[in-house]
């Protein structure tokens, strides 16, 4: 499968506890994003990285939020201090290779509780 | 901002019957236009897409047409089925990354 590959799929936490996903790109594709999607709403975006340059964060993404993308790669996220507000199903997405689509991995649902 | 405004559900059809969801947007450029799907327990899936004015996305039976004019993608199925069954979103792209619309659940009956 050269899908996106997005780790774990589940994930519960207490909150003020720290989690980190990680996000495996279609090897080709230079564009990594990362979205957030809460119950009976599209996803939204928070971040976006060309190669391993993050080119932008959205709002959503408060200090207790940080993402990487060593060596343009994978790309983890993390959440420090969970709230419970933080629960939602997160997303990687990642383009390139001359389409302007982006191709979404299964997401990691968090809860916390 | 980039928006999009889409037809709230849940709609619920029968077998055969046609399907039409709309879709309007509010971009201050030209933005390329998209449907993705969730079938249950699925990830998002690229259902169709349209990068510019009049050009006609199609896929598996499913059509949207870009609307300029009318800043719309309305997505249509004539005959659908049950495996139809499935929230669908419509989203635009500036450059990169996309804007959503809230989504649209499907249940088509046998």
């Amino acid at each position: 499968d050269t899908g996106v590959s997005q780790n774990p799929r589940h994930k519960i936490t207490k909150r003020g506890q720290n989690v980190t996903f990680r996000c495996d790109p279609i090897s080709e594709h230079n564009r990594l994003y990362w979205y957030r999607q809460t119950l009976g709403q599209g996803p939204e975006f928070l971040t976006y990285f060309q190669n391993e340059a993050q080119l932008e964060k959205s709002r959503l993404l408060s200090d207790r939020f940080s993402a990487e993308r060593p060596k343009g790669s994978f790309s983890t996220l993390e959440i420090q201090r969970t709230e419970q507000g933080d629960s939602a199903m997160y997303l990687c997405a990642s383009s390139g290779g001359g389409y302007t689509e982006a191709f979404f991995g299964q997401g990691t649902r968090l809860t916390v509780v | 901002g980039d928006s999009v405004t889409q037809m709230e559900g849940p709609v619920t059809l029968s077998e055969e019957a046609f399907l039409t969801i709309n879709c309007t947007y509010t971009a201050t450029g030209y933005p390329s236009l998209f449907w993705y799907v969730q079938y249950p327990g699925e990830g998002l899936q690229l259902l169709l897409k349209a990068t510019k004015a009049d050009d006609k996305g199609s896929n598996k039976g499913f059509e949207a047409t870009y609307r300029k004019e009318t800043t719309s993608f309305h997505l249509e199925k004539g005959s659908v089925q049950v495996s139809d069954s499935a929230v669908y979103f419509c989203a635009l792209s500036d450059q990169y990354k996309l804007s959503f619309g809230a989504g649209t659940t499907v249940t088509v009956r046998a």
